[in-house]
């Protein structure tokens, strides 16, 4: 069974501090999706990452996979009250169906 | 564009009551799926979509849980004999298929009482 981790679950940042939040996955898959949830709202879609050594960036998240290790990072540059949410990893079954396997989330708020 | 509608936003209820939660993907999105998510958790796969077929239902819990999408287009959840621990969001999404990303709707918060 697909098992995905993310941590840490709980982020407080500092303004203009980067981060990393980590999503381990425990069998093999070629396609990692990161979401973005704001409180009360639906997942925002924000990175499809699809082969080893892909990485993507929009804005200061920037995304990377690495399936040999099934590990995928999200890094936050500058941390602003804007990237404020919970970030989510999913995973891809593909058995037939593109069934997500997702995290558990992790939350990020900013320091006052 | 108009992106995955789902009515109602909320809907509460009593125990052993039905309910029906209604999808409307994005036009032209031949997949759609079905996701349950309870507080500070990630979503759970119910039912994935094909065109009319459910083409995998491994994710509803029970019997009770049932879910049809006859004209290949709107979806609908349905929950016999409902139960306190069905309460969380219930999420649809929508996609071309295959790799394509799925796009969420904004969900329908289900509360048993």
């Amino acid at each position: 069974e697909l098992k995905v981790e993310q941590n840490p679950l709980f982020l407080s940042m500092q303004e203009g501090k980067n981060y990393t939040i980590y999503c381990n996955y425990s069998t093999t898959s070629d396609r990692l999706y990161w979401y973005r949830q704001d409180p009360g709202k639906s997942l925002e879609s924000l990175f499809v990452l699809l082969s080893n050594g892909a990485v993507k960036q929009e804005g200061r998240l920037m995304a990377s996979l690495d399936t040999k290790a099934r590990l995928s990072t999200l890094h936050i540059t500058a941390a602003g009250h804007d990237l404020s949410a919970t970030y989510f990893c999913a995973v891809d079954t593909y058995q037939g169906a593109q069934k997500l396997v997702f995290g558990q989330g992790t939350r990020l708020t900013i320091n006052p | 564009g108009a992106g995955v509608s789902q009515t109602p936003s909320n809907k509460v209820t009593e125990k052993g009551k039905y309910v029906e939660l209604r999808c409307d993907p994005i036009s032209g999105h031949t997949a759609l799926y079905w996701y349950r998510q309870s507080l500070g958790q990630g979503p759970e796969f119910l039912i994935y979509f094909q065109g009319t077929g459910a083409a995998d239902d491994s994710g509803l819990p029970n019997d009770r849980f049932f879910a049809v999408r006859p004209e290949g287009s709107v979806s609908t959840l349905k929950i016999q004999r409902t139960e306190r621990g069905d309460s969380a969001v219930y999420l649809c999404a929508s996609s071309y298929g295959g790799l394509d990303t799925q796009y969420f709707g904004p969900g329908t918060r289900l509360t048993v009482l």
